[in-house]
């Protein structure tokens, strides 16, 4: 149980194009989703908070209008890339609780490397 | 805000022997600590947590204990295998809509 998925593992793209990024919990309803940017040998960065059918929170230094959230339903987020750049190259993870409270298990998705020319 | 704190940031046993990794928090109120277990190219893994009501659990070769007097709290691995080698993070929440604060990881080697 408690299985995330996202889609695609890996994804290359020209600078300037916008790459959308989906997150599903498979076997549970997600009340809440993270998003978090890895950098090599580096810990989890939040990016941002979403709750379904409400707008994201984003963490500070986080520009909104790069990094689109949308939570549509209780087992889907998408996080797009808005016109990438070669900084924007990462290691992009999203993980999904299903309770009530930010105090529950997070359960994170395998990952998805963005490589931007 | 709170902090968390993770040592040593690398770590190398001999296959068969004990690792400990140990994390230190700042807010008193946290009340739940997972550990997570990242192999390369990964997504994180939970393998075990704990919640501040209980002091130590195990599950079959992982250990985690807590203090919350100390603030801190440790993972423990016996028996170590070459699979066990990857970057495990510890973390801390607290009830009440806050997010979860990771610590910066520790690169387990385990050599055969």
């Amino acid at each position: 149980g408690a299985v995330v998925s996202q889609h695609p593992s890996r994804v290359i793209c020209k600078s300037g194009t916008s790459v959308k990024i989906e997150c599903r919990s498979l076997d549970f309803q997600a009340t809440t989703m993270f998003w978090y940017r890895q950098f090599p040998k580096k810990s989890l960065m939040l990016m941002a908070t979403s709750n379904e059918g409400s707008k994201a929170t984003y963490e500070q230094g986080v520009e909104k209008d790069k990094f689109l959230i949308n939570h549509a339903s209780l087992t889907l987020s998408t996080l797009t890339v808005t016109s990438a750049h070669p900084e924007d190259s990462s290691f992009y993870i999203c993980s999904a609780t299903a309770g009530v409270s930010f105090q529950q298990t997070q359960y994170f998705g395998p990952g998805t490397r963005l490589l931007v020319l | 805000g709170e902090n968390v704190e993770q040592h040593p940031s690398t770590l190398s046993v001999q296959e068969g022997d004990s690792a400990v990794i140990k994390c230190t928090y700042s807010d008193s109120a946290s009340n739940y600590f997972p550990w997570y277990k990242q192999e390369l190219g990964k997504g994180p893994q939970l393998i075990i947590d704990i919640r501040s009501n209980v002091g130590e659990k195990k599950d079959q070769r992982i250990a985690v204990t807590l203090n919350k007097t100390a603030k801190h709290f440790s993972l423990h691995i016996t028996e170590t295998q070459p699979e066990d080698s990857a970057v495990y993070f510890c973390a801390a929440s607290k009830t009440g809509g806050f997010k979860t604060i990771f610590g910066a990881g520790t690169r387990l080697f385990v050599k055969a």
